[in-house]
């Protein structure tokens, strides 16, 4: 069964600490992942990856994938409070609409 | 701000009730999604719309859930005979045609409908 699995589940660091969260997938026909940061609401877009070894990057926040090992890593330098939130990965499959995500991994930055 | 957007955003009922949500997703997105999130999970996958076809559905999916999207706009996620481990946060999210090099798989969430199932 196609899985999606996210460590730590739950992260708590200082301001200015980086951190790396963790996303593992066992799915048949990968297509893509996507992490997904989630605060009090709806889960808004962070990065798509579907190629292996490029970095994505959007400011503090940066991401890779690794198709071989199948997981990715999204990292974010020098942490706000404002980053506390959710943070979801999704990955999608080929021959299927669906997306599976993850559990998340709860962040907690603080001041 | 044209986001996606659910109807209501709150929706207490006892068990045994009918429900209906709405999502209204961005104009001109052709794909629409219903997921189900409850407390500490990732959303789940629940059905899957391109313009006004019903193209999956999660096996998962209890056959008290029906959704539709009759003209391609807007959608409806019915649930009947409500139990209370239906008491979830739904979600709905849209995304556009897939255009050549990429976008097929961004998804815009809207804000949710909570349901509570007393």
């Amino acid at each position: 069964e196609d899985k999606v699995v996210q460590s730590p589940l739950s992260l708590v660091v200082h301001e200015g600490d980086t951190v790396t969260l963790n996303c593992s997938y066992e799915v048949t026909n990968f297509r893509s992942l996507l992490w997904y940061k989630q605060e009090k609401k709806a889960p808004t877009f962070l990065f798509m990856l579907t190629s292996s070894g490029i970095e994505k990057k959007s400011g503090r926040l940066s991401s890779i994938l690794d198709k071989k090992e199948l997981f990715s890593i999204l990292n974010i330098t020098a942490t706000q409070t404002g980053d506390s939130a959710v943070y979801l990965c999704a990955v999608a499959s080929s021959g299927t609409y669906k997306y599976i995500f993850g559990t998340g991994t709860r962040l907690k930055v603080l001041a | 701000d044209t986001g996606v957007s659910q109807n209501p955003r709150h929706k207490i009922t006892k068990r045994g009730q009918n429900v209906t949500f709405r999502c209204d997703p961005i104009s001109e997105h052709n794909r629409l999604y219903w997921y189900r999130q409850t407390l500490g999970q990732g959303p789940e996958f629940l059905t899957y719309f391109q313009n006004e076809a019903q193209l999956e559905k999660s096996r998962l999916l209890s056959d008290r859930f029906s959704a539709e999207r009759p003209k391609g706009s807007f959608s409806t996620l019915e649930i009947q005979r409500t139990e209370q481990g239906d008491s979830a946060m739904y979600l709905c999210a849209s995304s556009p045609t897939p255009v050549a090099g990429g976008g097929r798989d961004t998804q815009y969430f809207g804000p949710g409908t909570r349901l509570t199932v007393l």
